[in-house]
């Protein structure tokens, strides 16, 4: 089966920092994907951790475990336009499909 | 590229009717993704097609949903008869062949705007 958990809501202050987490069980595993996506928007892709460890991309970085089936979503110097859904997404063994976690909506204030 | 194009962006209709959904994938993408996105189940894999042909259609969630793909730069989703809980968000998304990425380095979908349905 397929299980992807995430919280479903989290606050923030502008030009803080906020770790989103993701753990997942799933019968396959070819990757993890962070997708974010505004309110009456489309999801869009942020970032993609195949291997172990941490990779940083700007304000943003994403860390995968695969041993412990564990992700988070790291997001430095907050701003406004941060305020989003945050999807966590496992893709499948055959590479060709992703399952999504539900999101985490992330508000963030002055 | 224009990117993935949706068609309508809204629908209402009544119980009962029919309803379908269109899309137009990335040109050159070889996979196309129907997802539906509500508040309680979050973004849901309906179907996937390669090259115009369904791979998985385990998340179709009963008969009255269908979804074709007659060419390469087309695919329907249809709703047969259409019921108020499947008001929801539908999207489209499409990408390449793994391995070769726009992007070179990561196999990423790409979504539509989304079809926003209400069944009344």
């Amino acid at each position: 089966g397929q299980n992807i958990d995430q919280p479903t809501e989290m606050t923030a202050t502008e030009g803080a920092i906020v770790q989103i987490n993701c753990t997942y069980q799933t019968s396959g595993f070819n990757g993890l994907f962070w997708y974010q996506q505004h309110a009456g928007e489309a999801p869009t892709f942020l970032s993609y951790n195949v291997l172990d460890g941490l990779e940083e991309k700007g304000r943003f970085s994403s860390f995968l475990s695969r041993s412990k089936g564990y992700s988070y979503l790291l997001l430095k110097e907050l701003q406004m336009k941060d305020s989003a859904s945050y999807l966590c997404a496992v893709r499948n063994q055959a590479g060709t499909a992703l399952i999504f976690g539900k999101g985490t909506t992330l508000s963030v204030s002055s | 590229d224009a990117g993935v194009i949706q068609s309508p962006r809204h629908e209402v209709t009544e119980m009962g009717q029919e309803v379908t959904l269109r899309c137009k994938p990335i040109s050159g993408h070889d996979y196309l993704f129907w997802y539906r996105q509500t508040m309680m189940r979050g973004l849901e894999l309906l179907i996937y097609f390669n090259n115009n042909v369904p791979i998985d259609d385990s998340g179709m969630p009963e008969d009255r949903f269908s979804a074709k793909m007659p060419n390469a730069s087309f695919s329907t989703l249809k709703i047969q008869p259409s019921e108020p809980r499947d008001s929801a968000v539908y999207f489209c998304a499409s990408r390449p062949t793994p391995g070769q990425g726009f992007d070179g380095s990561t196999d990423t979908q790409y979504f539509g705007p989304g079809t926003r349905l209400t069944v009344l």
